[in-house]
């Protein structure tokens, strides 16, 4: 069965401080798929990126990045230049099928970013 | 609408009370999940629908939990004779087709259940 594991329970930076956020997951697949989701105050979870099995290219989004390391089946996610608004709860997930039934999710970094 | 709505936002319910929670997915769209996510842990999956269908319901933690989506867009979520451990946030998402897009799920804001 899958497995998603995120090692950092809870981290705190000062702003413009640059975090990684660690994401190992566990799978008996050779297709499946990674994600990222922040979930705010607010409570819903929002969509950051999606990563299938086949492509470890590394990915830059403004001040995000991931980086996807099949051999040590990691999925990171760094923040550059970190800013208050980046404070919230941060989830990694793994799904092994296409159709998204088996969703699993990693138990969540909380991020605190200081002023 | 533009996103997936889910009411009500907050639920106080006796332990024992029958509560029913409730989902909007964005239009159009096939796919329905409910996870359930306690206080301090990562969401885990409860159910499964594909238009009107349950196809998975293998996360439902015992038979008081009851989901349905008889018209293939509203969702309900129903607890039977609550208990203290069922309190938890309800999310709902849904996606727009049976295959996961590029961007996975819409999420709801989810339901705040607190048995008391």
């Amino acid at each position: 069965a899958q497995k998603v594991t995120q090692a950092q329970t809870e981290i705190s930076v000062v702003e413009k401080e640059d975090v990684t956020l660690d994401c190992v997951y566990e799978t008996r697949d050779t297709t499946y798929y990674l994600f990222w989701y922040k979930q705010p105050p607010s409570g819903e979870l929002v969509f950051l990126i999606r990563r299938n099995s086949f492509d470890e290219q590394n990915e830059i989004s403004g001040r995000y990045s991931w980086n996807f390391q099949k051999s040590t089946s990691s999925f990171n996610f760094t923040i550059t230049a970190s800013q208050v608004v980046d404070s919230a709860v941060y989830f990694c997930a793994l799904s092994e099928d296409n159709y998204g039934q088996n969703f699993v999710f990693g138990p969540g970094t909380r991020l605190s970013v200081l002023p | 609408g533009a996103g997936v709505s889910q009411s009500p936002r907050y639920k106080v319910a006796k332990r024992g009370q029958d509560v029913a929670l409730r989902c909007d997915p964005i239009s159009g769209h096939v796919s329905l999940f409910w996870y359930q996510q306690a206080l301090g842990q990562g969401p885990e999956f409860l159910t499964y629908f594909q238009n009107e269908a349950q196809l998975d319901k293998s996360g439902l933690p015992s038979d008081r939990f009851f989901a349905e989506r008889p018209e293939g867009s509203v969702s309900t979520l129903k607890i039977q004779r609550t208990q203290q451990e069922d309190s938890a946030v309800y999310l709902c998402a849904s996606s727009q087709g049976g295959r996961l897009e590029g961007y996975g799920y819409t999420f709801g804001s989810g339901t705040r259940l607190t048995v008391v």
